[in-house]
Formats: C-alpha cells, structure tokens, sequence
C-alpha cells in the first residue's frame, strides 16, 4: 500500500503524560498536513510543511504541541502535558508538487483519548 | 476563509442520484471550489473540484451555479458505499494550502 500511513492507530494515555504520533507521507510528496478532529466535526487544520520547512501553524497549535519534519520525509506530531480536551482524531494528509490546489490525501489517523 | 453551507443530512436510496448542495454566496474570484467526503472510520478522500465550469469525473460531477454562489456535488447513482460525511471547501489564493472544513452534510444511503 503507497497511501499515507499514521502511527499508532490508537493511543490512550493519562492525563499529564507526553505522547508522539508519526506520518508517512506518500512517497516524494513535498506537502505534509495535520488536521485535528473532534467529534462530530470536521477536521481542523494545525501545520502544514514544505518539504521540511513547517510554514503555517494553526492558533490551535498550543505550546504544547510541536511538530516535526526532519529531511523533508516522515513527520512527527508530539503534544506534551496532555489534556483531555486533547482527545481527537489526529489526521495527516500530505500533495505532491505543484498547485497548492492539489489534492490532498489523508491517513486512516491516530485516536487520542486522554484519561 | 468564505464560508460554505451545507445541510446536515440527507438521505437517498441504492441506485438512484444524489445531489448534494453546498452555497458559498461570498466566494471571490479565485476560489476554488472541492468536495472531500470521510467514509466512517476513515479519513477524508478527495472527491472534485472546479473553478466555474461543470466537471466530471469517475466519481462524481460538480455542477457549478453561473453566479458561483452555490454548487451542486451530484452522484449518479449511489451506492452503499456512499454514505459518508461530504464536505464542500473552498481554497483560495491566501492559505490555500489548508483545507478549512465546515460540518458537511452526512448522507445516507438506504438499501
């Protein structure tokens, strides 16, 4: 399979504890996403990279919350202290070269809960 | 970022069209406007997107409104695996690289 792919699929951890979450992206796309998602809601974007320049962050990108992309491959999302109101689908999506009007194709996602 | 506005939920039955309406009334110029749509347990997958004509495409054709206020994601003959949450995006030259996604409009198939 060339999709996108996230890892763990699930993660449960306790209130105050760290966790990190890793994207794939497909093979030679430049572009990599997260998105958040709570439910019952549509995604919300947190950062995009080029490559491995990280280029926007989202308001909802807390201090807590730091992403990476080293190489311009694999990201990965870290959220420190976590809280509960941290619970959510974590999403990464990533495009090829080229129009930033390019689809984006997203990963099956990670699963928060915070206890 | 223009808004859209989706209803929340529709229904359909296997084998007939779809037509899913998404109203965008403040879109400018150079919005772009996609259908991505998340089938349960999944994440978003791109369906169309166009920019004033009507597309086709394996999956679905879009048809745009002449005044581009609203458009209309229309799938010809639903399927089972249809039912999914549709959302209606637009992207426009400033942030473009982000999707902004609205509530979408959940759709469901009925045997």
């Amino acid at each position: 399979d060339t999709g996108v792919s996230q890892d763990p699929r699930h993660k449960i951890t306790k209130r105050g504890q760290n966790v990190t979450f890793r994207c794939d992206p497909i093979s030679e796309h430049n572009r990599l996403y997260w998105y958040r998602q709570t439910l019952g809601q549509g995604p919300e974007f947190l950062t995009y990279f080029q490559n491995e320049a990280q280029l926007e962050k989202s308001r909802l990108l807390s201090d807590r919350f730091s992403a990476e992309r080293p190489k311009g491959s694999f990201s990965t999302l870290e959220i420190q202290r976590t809280e509960q109101g941290d619970s959510a689908m974590y999403l990464c999506a990533s495009s090829p070269r080229g129009a930033v009007y390019n689809e984006q194709f997203f990963g099956p996602g990670t699963r928060l809960t915070v206890l | 970022d223009a808004k859209t506005t989706q209803p929340n939920s529709m229904e359909s039955n296997e084998e007939e069209p779809v037509h899913l309406p998404c109203n965008h009334s403040t879109i400018s110029g150079t919005d772009y406007i996609h259908w991505y749509r998340q089938l349960p347990s999944q994440g978003p997958e791109y369906v169309i997107h166009g920019l004033t004509s009507n597309v086709n495409n394996r999956m679905a054709s879009l048809a745009i409104a002449e005044d581009r206020k609203s458009s209309t994601l229309i799938l010809h003959r639903a399927t089972l695996r249809d039912a999914a949450v549709y959302y209606c995006i637009l992207r426009g030259i400033q942030g473009a690289q982000k999707l902004v996604f609205g509530q979408g409009t959940r759709l469901t198939i009925n045997p």
